[in-house]
């Protein structure tokens, strides 16, 4: 899986759209852009995933760059509940499994 | 509800005993995976099963861990002789066939060594 990078952590005000950026600068062409989050205590939750176009679902929407090399996952009104750690993620066909960072820690902001 | 499961949620023990956490995947889901969470780090892969057998098992995985899925369907993982350092949650995950990565996680198990 390719290396991603995201800042440790990022604050948000409720009702405004989250915007979290990933880079993954080496991503090779069949690895798809995961995202997870995890709010405390429990386990992490499947969000989005895209490999080219950009992608939305009842969750969230994801924008990945032309180049491939970054992409940034947006929740577009943050309520107090999106508070939790955000994993990007970039893994291929070929891997079984998915490699895990740090993440971001969105804090939502009344 | 028809997500992973996990067993128990949460267990104390005192550090030399044996303990065995048990997952039950989402239906017809043929991969499962278990991963283990410290404290302010991202979860880390521990091992992966397709049907009843254990493709991979990373360097974490000691020769106190063990894993099985005997019939392909539930799963326990089993620590012997538990360390503080084993103090963990430990996560199930589960996906179905062949194509694509997502994977869905249960809630987790949480282990204290005491």
């Amino acid at each position: 899986d390719a290396k991603t990078t995201q800042p440790p952590s990022m604050d948000c005000a409720e009702g405004r759209a989250a915007n979290l950026p990933c880079n993954h600068s080496t991503i090779s062409g069949n690895e798809y852009v995961y995202w997870y989050r995890q709010i405390h205590s429990q386990g992490p939750q499947y969000i989005i995933h895209g490999l080219k176009n950009n992608e939305t679902n009842e969750m969230a929407s994801l924008i990945i760059t032309e180049d491939r090399k970054s992409s940034t996952l947006i929740l577009p009104h943050a309520t107090l509940r999106d508070t939790a750690v955000y994993y990007c993620i970039a893994s291929g066909a070929g891997s079984y499994q998915l490699t895990f960072g740090k993440g971001t820690k969105l804090s939502v902001i009344p | 509800d028809t997500g992973v499961s996990q067993n128990p949620r949460h267990k104390i023990t005192k550090r030399g005993q044996n303990v065995t956490f048990r997952c039950d995947p989402i239906s017809e889901h043929n991969r499962l995976y278990w991963y283990r969470q410290t404290l302010g780090q991202g979860p880390e892969f521990l091992t992966y099963f397709q049907n009843e057998a254990q493709l991979e098992k990373s360097r974490l995985l000691s020769d106190r861990f063990s894993a099985e899925r005997p019939k392909g369907s539930f799963s326990t993982l089993e620590i012997q002789r538990t360390e503080q350092g084993d103090s963990a949650m430990y996560l199930c995950a589960s996906r179905p066939g062949a194509t694509g990565n997502t994977i869905y996680f249960g809630e987790g198990s949480w282990l204290t060594v005491v």
